[in-house]
């Protein structure tokens, strides 16, 4: 199994509906993130939680929510979706760097969402 | 803020060696890391610099120059599986991984 799970891995909407991808993690790990990957445009950070009490906006948050449910969840909602946030979705986890961690990311498989 | 910057596109020939250039401007530096990710799929980690040097793992090296805000990811006996996006991405203290846009690299016979 893997260690980093999204679902949906695939997911069609409409314009206005309200989305939720979902993350889980069985690293241990105490941070997560949500990334948005779109052509020519690299991954982009959306938000980030350091620990379950702890949430952070990132480059591109506007438009999204964040809930971090337990240190091995994390949930990203689109309130009312809309075309251009059409894109590949990453749910990633890290260590804290310096604790015998580099901080580096492990990435879940990736959630494509269209909102047409 | 941060900015990384890295060329779009790369391409390259079976056997050759290619490097692969990233300059990051951050504050609070924490570490550069690259990234493999192939059409469709999650990115693969492949190395990670916080000190100035070169870190060698099999047909990969990356080089990191902190007073220059430098690094490269170099790629030798390149095969056509290296055919993929190169991401490079720097991590600032206190906050989350910030990536540049990729390099796409081509390997052709």
């Amino acid at each position: 199994d893997a260690d980093v799970t999204q679902t949906p891995r695939n997911r069609i909407t409409k314009t206005g509906k309200r989305i939720m991808l979902e993350c889980s993690q069985t690293k241990g790990h105490d941070r997560m993130y949500w990334y948005r990957q779109d052509p020519g445009l690299g991954l982009r950070l959306i938000y980030y939680s350091f620990d379950v009490k702890d949430i952070n906006k990132g480059e591109i948050s506007d438009g999204y929510s964040v809930s971090r449910q337990a240190q091995a969840k994390f949930s990203l909602s689109l309130e009312s979706a809309i075309p251009n946030q059409t894109a590949l979705y990453f749910c990633a986890t890290s260590g804290r760097p310096g604790t015998g961690n580099t901080g580096e990311l492990f990435f879940g498989e990736g959630s494509r969402l269209t909102v047409l | 803020g941060q900015n990384i910057d890295q060329p779009t596109e790369m391409t390259a020939t079976e056997g050759a060696i290619v490097q692969i250039n990233c300059t990051y401007q951050t504050s609070g530096f924490n570490g550069l890391f690259w990234y493999q990710q192939h059409a469709g799929e999650a990115p693969t980690f492949l190395s990670y610099n916080v000190l100035d040097g070169l870190e060698e793992k099999g047909r990969f090296s990356s080089f990191l120059s902190r007073s220059k805000g430098y690094s490269y990811l170099l790629l030798k006996e390149l095969q056509m599986k290296d055919s993929a996006s190169y991401l490079c991405a720097a991590l600032q203290a206190g906050t989350a991984l910030i990536f540049g846009k990729g390099t796409t690299l081509s390997v052709s016979s």
